[in-house]
């Protein structure tokens, strides 16, 4: 079984620019999660999706959205982008028949400039 | 007070000592339990999972959970070059959709 596909590794945009990073989850996973991790924040829930329904959301600004399509792919989408949103962008997927176990991707790695 | 403490190390060990990585957490609504290990430029890869208290051994893993205490620990015997990494704990609320609460992450070097 495929793990979770995350694209692309690396992005490098300018400060006011926008970003859409993509996540595949796992086959059959029905939840994607998305985290940033930093080195001073370490790893912070963005948002969650189910059935392409935000259940839950982290302490973000607007500036970070998201959205799921029926394939269960996910997408986030980072406006107006600021020097201290270059982080790692870490997409997570789970089933619902294991409670909540989480399989990451390898990130997406942003760098603003 | 932070909900979840974890001392950033780093950590540095010989091989084949027994390693133990520690994270106490203050929010009694927690109810899973979780290590993961994040090598560089990689995403976390979940080590041990658990639910009640006492101990889950996996292989050279065992991970300890004290509810009482609101402690978790991670021992490693026989380490190995390759555990070098940083350990995360990761908490879930029950019903709490997802939501993972993480330390801040152990860097751990094991040297031959």
């Amino acid at each position: 079984k495929a793990g979770v596909t995350q694209t692309p590794r690396y992005l490098i945009k300018t400060r006011g620019q926008q970003v859409t990073l993509s996540c595949s989850p796992i086959s059959g996973h029905r939840s994607v999660s998305w985290y940033q991790q930093t080195p001073g924040q370490g790893l912070q829930f963005l948002f969650e999706y189910f059935s392409e329904t935000q259940r839950n959301k982290g302490n973000f600004p607007g500036r970070f959205s998201g959205r799921q399509f029926s394939n269960s792919r996910s997408e986030m989408n980072v406006s107006t982008l600021e020097l201290g949103d270059s982080a790692l962008y870490l997409c997570a997927s789970s089933s619902t028949s294991q409670g909540g176990i989480q399989y990451f991707g390898a990130g997406t790695r942003l760098s603003v400039l | 007070q932070k909900e979840v403490e974890q001392d950033p190390g780093p950590l540095s060990v010989p091989e084949g000592a027994i390693v133990s990585l520690n994270c106490t957490y203050s929010n009694s609504a927690f109810q899973y339990f979780m290590w993961y290990r994040q090598y560089s430029r990689k995403g976390p890869e979940l080590l041990m999972y658990t639910y009640s208290s006492g101990n889950k051994e996996d292989g050279r893993f065992t991970a300890q959970v004290d509810k009482s205490s609101k402690y978790i620990s991670l021992f490693i015997r026989d380490s190995q070059p390759s555990d070098s990494a940083t350990y995360l704990c990761a908490f879930l609320v029950a019903g709490g959709y997802n939501k993972l609460i993480f330390g801040a992450g152990t860097r751990l070097a094991v040297h031959p």
